[in-house]
């Protein structure tokens, strides 16, 4: 099976643009959740997404979006991006939304804002 | 709520021999699971063994093993026969309703 995929592997933009990351789960896998990582506040939640509902979402600002599609496909926007927006978004994919199932990773996008 | 603590910022090990990464948590859930991942300077984050709370068998896969103590609330990673593609940041993780909660990690660096 494919693992978690996500594009772009890279991204630099300015503060003020807005940024759209993809995720693609594990073939079958119907929930997705989305983390943010910085060196300083290390892997934070940004929200989940089972069935094309958003069950649950992190301490963030309204800036931060996301959605999932049909085929359990999701996307993250960000709008006005800030410096501080700068880090590594990971995308993981469950069976399910059970606080036993495992959560795979994917490769993870690196954003840059300048 | 979840948290996770990892006390150790940095490991040293020498090739081939075991180490213990430390982690303990706090949760007022009954049922939750705990993680183990792997990062390398990659940045994937890499699934390593999981351990449920109602599991009273230690998980083991492969070289890895989690030395869950319920009642003192650790779930400390062990890494049997060191190997150098082990060197990485190590996270611990707890779940609950579907999130998964992350200590600060321990980065391990094995030695030849």
């Amino acid at each position: 099976k494919a693992g978690v995929t996500q594009t772009p592997r890279y991204l630099i933009k300015t503060r003020g643009q807005q940024v759209t990351l993809s995720c693609s789960p594990i073939s079958g896998h119907r929930s997705v959740s989305w983390y943010q990582q910085t060196p300083g506040q290390g892997l934070q939640f940004l929200f989940e997404y089972f069935s094309e509902t958003q069950r649950n979402k992190g301490n963030f600002p309204g800036r931060f979006s996301g959605r999932q599609f049909s085929n359990s496909r999701s996307e993250m926007n960000v709008s006005t991006l800030e410096l501080g927006d700068s880090a590594l978004y990971l995308c993981a994919s469950s069976l399910s939304y059970r606080a036993q199932e495992t959560q795979y990773f994917g490769p993870g996008t690196r954003l840059l804002v300048l | 709520a979840q948290k996770i603590t990892q006390t150790q910022p940095g490991m040293f090990v020498q090739e081939k021999e075991a180490v213990t990464l430390d982690c303990t948590y706090d949760t007022s859930d009954q049922s939750y699971g705990l993680f183990w991942y792997k990062q390398p300077s990659s940045g994937e984050m890499i699934f390593l063994i999981y351990q449920g709370s109602y599991d009273e068998q230690n998980a083991t896969e492969g070289r890895y093993s989690l030395n869950f103590q319920k009642a003192r609330k650790s779930a400390n990673l062990v890494i049997s026969a060191s190997q150098l593609g082990d060197s990485a940041m190590y996270f611990c993780a707890a779940s609950g309703y579907s999130t998964l909660t992350f200590g600060k990690g321990t980065m391990l660096l094995v030695s030849p």
